[in-house]
């Protein structure tokens, strides 16, 4: 069974980073893509990043290029998010998401997700 | 970036009823469509992938069609466990973006 487990949400002020980690079990890792997809509060679904299954290639939406940088390391079977720059408009749900294959493909299973929420 | 539109934003039908929900591509996307079901609180689910592949454990009321720009989710016969928001994204190209989404509702 796919377990997608994400970890390091929380509370930061504007303008403060955060890193996200997801622990993936049940496949083999480094065969899929991986992406993030965040939620706003009461809005519908934002792909954020994605990266190849050897962690060679990787795409950021707009909102967020420049920073946020997607991450993963095979060894540990663990997808990171590194948030810098941190703006009101990141607080979100960020769920970790298996793909069906490359990078930006369709999202197969999801994590339940890790709350960031961006105040002062 | 293709913009995903989709339709309507939300409805409201009686339990049995054919419900169909579309979604438009800004530019041809083949069949590079998927459909998720997010219930109220809970973790979004894929339901159809590659515009009209049932994903594993969906029930078989659930089905998706199209090619191009044009794409619909049917559901043949609404059940009360169906009250979700319907998500589509093609998956084409990057960025992978979502419609806005459907709201469906019991009447």
């Amino acid at each position: 069974e796919v377990q997608l487990v994400e970890s390091g949400g929380g509370l930061v002020q504007p303008g403060g980073s955060l890193r996200l980690s997801c622990a993936a079990s049940g496949f083999t890792f480094s065969n899929y893509g991986m992406s993030w997809v965040r939620q706003a509060p009461g809005k519908g679904l934002e792909w954020v990043s994605g990266i190849s299954g050897s962690g060679s290639t990787t795409y950021d939406a707009d909102s967020v290029r420049g920073r946020f940088t997607i991450s993963r390391d095979n060894s540990k079977n663990t997808l990171y998010l590194q948030m810098n720059s941190l703006r009101a408009e990141d607080t979100a749900v960020y769920y970790c998401a298996k793909t069906g294959g490359y990078s930006y493909a369709y999202v197969a299973s999801w994590g339940q997700g890790a709350l960031v929420t961006v105040s002062s | 970036d293709i913009q995903m539109t989709q339709s309507p934003s939300s409805l409201s039908a009686s339990v049995g009823d054919r419900v169909t929900i579309t979604c438009r591509a800004s530019q041809g996307i083949s069949n590079y469509l998927a459909w998720y079901q997010q219930k109220p609180g809970k973790v979004p689910k894929l339901l159809i992938y590659a515009a009209s592949t049932l994903q594993s454990g969906v029930p078989s009321r659930f089905s998706g069609s199209g090619s191009g720009t044009d794409f619909t989710l049917t559901v043949s016969s609404l059940q009360p466990e169906d009250v979700a928001t319907y998500y589509c994204q093609q998956c084409n190209s990057a960025p992978p973006t979502f419609g806005g989404g459907t709201k469906v509702e019991i009447k």
